[in-house]
């Protein structure tokens, strides 16, 4: 059975920084390119950033570009999200997805709140 | 990287179908023959059910059918059923990224 499960969420203040992690289980992570999809309260899906299998390659939501960067260990079977200097509106779930043109699974989310 | 514009609220009864419609631009929905899918219900996570424009994965029922003309992609839920309930996003691979709709609220009266 494919799971994605994210860790890392909790609340900060504006201008902090955090990290998350999805560690996968029940396929071959390395060969599939993996996304971060979030959704503030009350709205619709937004996608942040994915990257390739060999992690090689990222690309970024423009709203994120230049404070998150997504990247991987395959070794580790693991995928990452590092958040720097968060605003209010990146107070959001934050899922991370596998999936190339399309998203086919979905961990259950991490919340992240940024509040002073 | 605009949303994808989607009706905000469809609705029908049980046995009926409905369509929601996806409109985005030749960068994105209409330059690529890959638009997917997503339901989901509250407090849950989306689940895929239908990928690169009429694909349906392994598990999702016949009832969900997908479609794409230009720069509009569109959702078909037939035989519409209570479970069916729930939000619908569709989403577009647009060559550096990728960009999702601004979802539709499914009823089932």
């Amino acid at each position: 059975e494919v799971q994605l499960v994210e860790s890392g969420g909790g609340l900060v203040q504006p201008g902090e920084s955090l990290r998350l992690s999805c560690a996968p289980s029940g396929f071959t992570f390395t060969n599939y390119a993996m996304h971060w999809v979030r959704q503030a309260p009350g709205k619709g899906l937004e996608w942040v950033s994915g990257i390739s299998t060999s992690g090689g390659t990222a690309y970024y939501a423009d709203s994120v570009k230049g404070r998150f960067t997504i990247s991987r260990n395959n070794s580790m079977t693991t995928l990452f999200l590092q958040m720097n200097n968060l605003r209010a509106d990146d107070t959001a779930i934050y899922y991370c997805a596998r999936g190339t043109y399309s998203f086919g699974s979905w961990g259950q989310g991490a919340r992240v709140t940024v509040s002073s | 990287q605009s949303a994808l514009t989607q009706p905000p609220s469809a609705s029908g009864s049980p046995g009926q179908s409905v369509t929601i419609s996806c409109t985005g631009t030749s960068s994105d929905v209409g330059g690529y023959n890959y638009v997917s899918w997503y339901q989901q219900h509250p407090g849950k996570a989306p689940k895929l059910m239908i990928y690169e424009v009429v694909k349906r994965p392994s598990g999702v029922p016949d009832r969900f059918s997908g479609s794409k003309s230009g720069n509009t992609a569109s959702l078909t839920v037939s035989g519409l059923q209570a479970e069916d309930e729930a939000d619908y996003y569709c989403s577009s691979f647009a060559g550096n990224n990728n960009v999702f709709g601004t979802g539709t609220k499914v009823t089932v009266l």
